[in-house]
Order: C-alpha cells, then structure tokens, then sequence
C-alpha cells in the first residue's frame, strides 16, 4: 500500500516570501501521479499542480513549483511571491496509473497562513 | 467548468438515524469517489465507483455503503449514524483517463 508523509502540519510566510513544503511518499510503483491540492477556507479542494513520475523535468504553474526527487520519493512544493489567497491547507497526494479506479491517496496536510 | 455538488453543506443527524448523502457531477466522469477528511489524516477513501452499479471498497468502508443507479450521482449511506462518523464529506469525479480528480464543497456532518 502507498503512504503520503507531510510532516509540517503548519507554516507561516510573510506576504511576497518563499515557502517550501515538505513530502514525502512510498511505493513501490515506477509509473504514477503525484498532486497538490489547495483547500482554502471556503473547503472547496482544487488541484494546484500535478506531476507525471516519467518525467525528469519539474513540473511549474504560475508561483507554484515542484521538487520531484524520484528515487528520494519526495515531492516539494515551492510557493513563490505568497499571497494572503494562498492562505489554505495543502494536500500531497499519489495515484497509480490504472485504467479504473485512478485512487488518491493523501497526506495529512500541511496549514499555510500568509501574513500581510 | 467541471461542477460537483453536494445535497448539503451541514447536516445534523442523531445517532442510529439513516443518512443519505449525495453527489452530482456534470461533466460524465466515469469515476466518482467518498471521502473521509479529519484533522491530521487528511482526506481517507471511504468507496469509490468506476462505472454505473460498480463500487469497490477504499481504505475505510466499515459503517458505510454506496449506491451508484446513474452516472452522474454517487450516494454515501450512513445504515445507523453514530458519534464517530462526524467529518468532513468529500465527493470528487475524475475521466478514467486522466487522474486528476474534482472535488465537491464537502458536507461538514455532525452525529449527536
């Protein structure tokens, strides 16, 4: 079975700061997804960025980027220039490529405040 | 825009009693999964089903069942509600092709 580790449960940034965010994963799968997901205080999850394990190059969108260390099974989310809209709970979460089911599996979370 | 609804935002039930809760997805996604969100567990698979009348088990069916009668609805049932199944509700749909998953607005649910 797959396990997601985020071992910050809670971070805080200054307005227009860096924060890395920490996971970690264990599989013994060679083919997979890795995701982060944002839940803002509204609940509604939405996906910020998503990884292919094939590919060597680190996935990017916008502020958001990834450190996706294969062999270190560990997947890091940078968020640059942080804004007070960043200020959400963040999810790390694996998926195995098949044909149905395409499960998540998450981590337990980490919280960001963002302070102006 | 890719839509899931979920029948409530708060629900509040008393012990023992029968709870249905529901989700709506538009964008014919063949996948459609439950989830479970407590604090410092993140979010927990309950059921998920792939097709019309298909459902397999997650990490945490026990007190739970699913009933999937058209493609776009996926029910979570409570049989008899107790204290220890107050959460967070999650639904989400995804393509079977492509992992990314589609949340709803989740249904905080309380058992008294």
């Amino acid at each position: 079975a797959q396990t997601v580790t985020q071992s910050q449960p809670e971070m805080s940034v200054q307005e227009a700061e860096t924060v890395t965010l920490s996971c970690t994963y264990d599989t013994s799968e060679n083919n997979y997804y890795l995701f982060w997901y944002k839940q803002p205080p509204s609940r509604q999850m939405i996906l910020v960025i998503r990884q292919e394990a094939y590919k060597q190059q680190n996935a990017t969108e916008n502020r958001f980027s990834v450190n996706f260390q294969k062999a270190a099974k560990s997947f890091s989310l940078k968020i640059s220039d942080s804004q007070l809209g960043d200020t959400a709970m963040y999810f790390c979460a694996f998926s195995m490529i098949k044909a149905a089911g395409n499960k998540l599996t998450f981590g337990g979370g980490t919280r960001v405040l963002v302070k102006p | 825009d890719v839509k899931v609804t979920q029948s409530s935002r708060y629900l509040v039930k008393r012990t023992g009693e029968k709870v249905f809760l529901e989700c709506v997805q538009d964008m014919d996604h063949e996948n459609m999964f439950w989830y479970r969100q407590d604090p410092g567990l993140g979010l927990r698979l309950i059921y998920f089903s792939y097709d019309v009348k298909m459902k397999e088990k997650g990490d945490i069916p026990e007190g739970y069942s699913v009933s999937r009668e058209k493609k776009e609805r996926f029910s979570l049932i409570l049989e008899s509600a107790s204290t220890n199944q107050t959460s967070m509700y999650l639904c989400a749909s995804s393509w079977v092709a492509y992992n990314e998953q589609f949340f709803g607005p989740g249904t905080r649910l309380t058992v008294l």
